[in-house]
């Protein structure tokens, strides 16, 4: 299957300061990525869809100022977490799309 | 709504009996289907997948079986090992052609030694 990186694997902040996911399809160009958040022992809840090129569509009740991402290439989507709350701690999966989702290893955001 | 989900939270079986992890899907306009396994601390890897023009698939000691007519989509492994243990999702490609998947709540699959 297709080979779909994320870095960093783990990351923890201070309450109030950015951080920024890297999502990139290692043997594929993916026109769409997927940002989902999953909480523990719970399914994945998708966040947006991330368009190479163009802005990203926010699911319901995601804060878009809140949750910035980026799809500058068919290879490379970034996630920000602006001003980052305890409340933001999660597991953040992305998938790369070449039809069927092929996700990435997750990052776990720990913020204190 | 929407909604994926399986009928069983959690499946105990002997290492070496065959696994049967079963979905129930509302939307009856999905025609893509696809089974991921995910490991504690790990992203989902895929499976398997079936569209809705096929009722069987098989790969490396799984199948897939889809029934349209109830909505039911299944995972069979056989021969079950312990590295097969992991949280196993069913996801459905729902409505419209958005490429977005909508997952079940996933049954966890433990193998006894």
């Amino acid at each position: 299957g297709a080979v779909v990186s994320q870095h960093p694997s783990r990351v923890i902040c201070k309450s109030g300061t950015s951080v920024k996911i890297e999502c990139r399809s290692l043997d594929f160009q993916a026109t769409t990525m997927f940002w989902y958040r999953q909480f523990p022992k719970k399914s994945l809840m998708l966040m947006a869809t991330s368009n190479e090129g163009s802005k990203a569509t926010y699911e319901q009740g995601v804060e878009k100022d809140k949750f910035l991402i980026n799809h500058a290439s068919l290879t490379l989507s970034t996630l920000t977490v602006t001003s980052a709350h305890p409340e933001d701690s999660s597991f953040y999966i992305c998938s790369a799309s070449d039809e069927t989702q092929y996700f990435g290893p997750g990052t776990r955001l720990l913020v204190l | 709504g929407e909604s994926v989900g399986l009928h069983l939270p959690t499946l105990s079986v002997q290492e070496g009996d065959n696994s049967i992890i079963n979905c129930a899907y509302s939307n009856s306009a999905s025609d893509y289907f696809i089974w991921y396994k995910q490991e504690s601390g790990k992203g989902p890897q895929f499976i398997i997948d079936i569209r809705s023009n096929m009722d069987k698939r098989q790969g490396q000691r799984v199948t897939v079986l889809l029934n349209k007519t109830v909505k039911h989509l299944s995972l069979q492994i056989a021969a079950t090992q312990p590295g097969d243990s992991a949280v196993y999702f069913c996801a459905e490609n729902g409505s419209g052609n958005t490429g977005k998947l909508i997952f079940g709540q996933g049954t966890t699959l433990q193998v006894k030694p």
